[in-house]
């Protein structure tokens, strides 16, 4: 059975550096084709995709916050954890994590974490 | 970059209804396509991927189909659990990025 689960703050103050980690079982990022992708959904608002992160440790950003973002994994933990700098209130959303199945030509995501909300505000 | 555009944002239907979410890229992305229903307070869920593949347990109301810049998505007959916001996303980018659609909100008529 596959789980992902988002922990970290639920409160950031602006200019403050954000640090999520997922948590996941059920799979193993050390396996051929799997990858973790961070994506998050201000309130009322659509999805974004922020940051993905392969088996081999390649590592993809969103073209926009690419300069504030950062993903790691560790493997022997079954965790992936991202972190944003610079904090600002625009980036209060629901933060989730994913599994990505790259065997798929598409890369869909497959199962998703339940979402962490984070609000930014002084 | 790549944008997805999805329309209608909003969409009143009834149940029973055959109802088309569409989908057009900027550019041509081949099939590197993915369609998610999300629920309010809940995290999306995969209904199809590779622009026409249903996803295991999906029920085969759901079918999407295109290629290059425009893919639908297609409810055959709305139940009632349908009603929901649809995403479309796509993966197709050099390097890697994935993009959302804005979304669409199908409602009850």
């Amino acid at each position: 059975q596959v789980t992902l689960r988002e922990s970290g703050p639920a409160l950031v103050k602006p200019t403050q550096t954000l640090t999520l980690t997922c948590t996941f079982s059920g799979f193993s990022l050390s396996t051929t084709r799997m990858s973790v992708s961070w994506i998050r959904q201000p309130p009322g608002k659509a999805l974004e995709w922020l940051a993905l992160i392969d088996w081999d440790d390649d590592k993809y950003y969103s073209t926009s916050l690419k300069t504030r973002l950062t993903i790691s994994k560790d493997t022997s933990k079954n965790q992936v954890v991202l972190t944003m700098t610079n904090m600002e209130p625009v980036d209060t959303a629901t933060y989730y994590c994913a599994r990505i199945r790259r065997e798929y030509s598409s890369s869909p995501v497959d199962y998703w974490g339940q979402g962490t909300l984070v609000t930014v505000s002084s | 970059d790549i944008q997805m555009t999805q329309s209608p944002s909003s969409l009143s239907a009834s149940v029973g209804d055959r109802v088309t979410i569409t989908c057009r890229a900027s550019q041509r992305i081949s099939s590197y396509l993915n369609w998610y229903q999300q629920k309010p307070g809940k995290a999306p869920r995969l209904l199809i991927y590779a622009a026409s593949r249903l996803q295991s347990g999906v029920p085969s109301r759901f079918s999407g189909s295109g290629s290059g810049t425009y893919f639908t998505l297609t409810i055959s007959s709305l139940q009632l659990e349908d009603f929901a916001t649809y995403y479309c996303q796509q993966s197709y980018n050099t390097p890697q990025e994935f993009t959302f659609g804005g979304g669409t909100k199908l409602d009850i008529k």
